[in-house]
């Protein structure tokens, strides 16, 4: 079935330095997937809707040059954490949705990746 | 634009008890209504979803949840709990205006009692 691949699914990364998340939809093309990000003990917050071709767009208060978003094929977007600090230190998720007319619209989740900034 | 209350953040019951978790909605179109459980340091593994039809979703490890309109809710329930159910649920939303963004609530902790 339609599966959503986060990788990697854990990373540490010093303080100022960036780092790349991926996600791709396996067996279906999204042309349409979200960031999540979750802090411990809380729920998921919507970051972005990223669509393929085309510049995500970005929840208020979400600061678009930190957290970049890169939406380049039907199978992949990537989310870079920028000059990440301590505080980026966070859950994300990613979701992508099936648009294939005979699955509803199904979005599924990817397994999430910890970010721990250091 | 969309949002869910999720009443209780905690909710303990005992084993083999009834397990009801609360969810309101707020949505001016249709709503696609969600329940995820989230096991601690893992990602969200979808209970059940109602889209359109039956307003009686059955979904996964028993749990049902019920779509009612005129309440706008969609309280999950379990007949009887089990260890394993002990977890965090969140209940979301999402709508074909909405560009399907998923929308959650601030989630339900899950405590079972022995």
């Amino acid at each position: 079935g339609a599966v959503v691949s986060q990788h990697p699914s854990r990373v540490i990364c010093k303080s100022g330095t960036s780092v790349k998340i991926e996600c791709r939809s396996l067996d279906f093309q999204a042309t349409t997937m979200f960031w999540y990000r979750q802090f411990p003990k809380q729920s998921l917050m919507l970051m972005a809707t990223s669509n393929e071709g085309s510049k995500a767009t970005y929840e208020q208060g979400v600061e678009k040059d930190k957290f970049l978003i890169n939406h380049a094929s039907l199978t992949l977007s990537t989310l870079t954490v920028t000059s990440a600090h301590p505080e980026d230190s966070s859950f994300y998720i990613c979701s992508a949705r099936d648009g294939r007319s005979y699955s509803g619209n199904t979005i599924y989740f990817g397994e999430g990746s910890w970010l721990t900034v250091v | 634009a969309q949002s869910v209350t999720q009443l209780g953040s905690h909710v303990s019951v005992s084993e083999g008890a009834l397990v009801l978790l609360r969810c309101n909605y707020s949505s001016s179109v249709p709503p696609y209504l969600f329940w995820y459980v989230q096991y601690p340091n893992q990602g969200l593994q979808l209970l059940l979803k109602y889209t359109t039809g039956a307003t009686l979703v059955k979904g996964i490890n028993g749990f049902e949840a019920e779509f009612k309109k005129s309440e706008t809710s969609f309280h999950l329930t379990k007949p009887s709990a089990h260890m394993s159910d002990a977890a965090e649920y969140f209940c979301a939303v999402s709508s074909y205006t909405g560009g399907f963004k998923t929308i959650f609530g601030a989630g339900t902790r899950l405590f079972v009692k022995a």
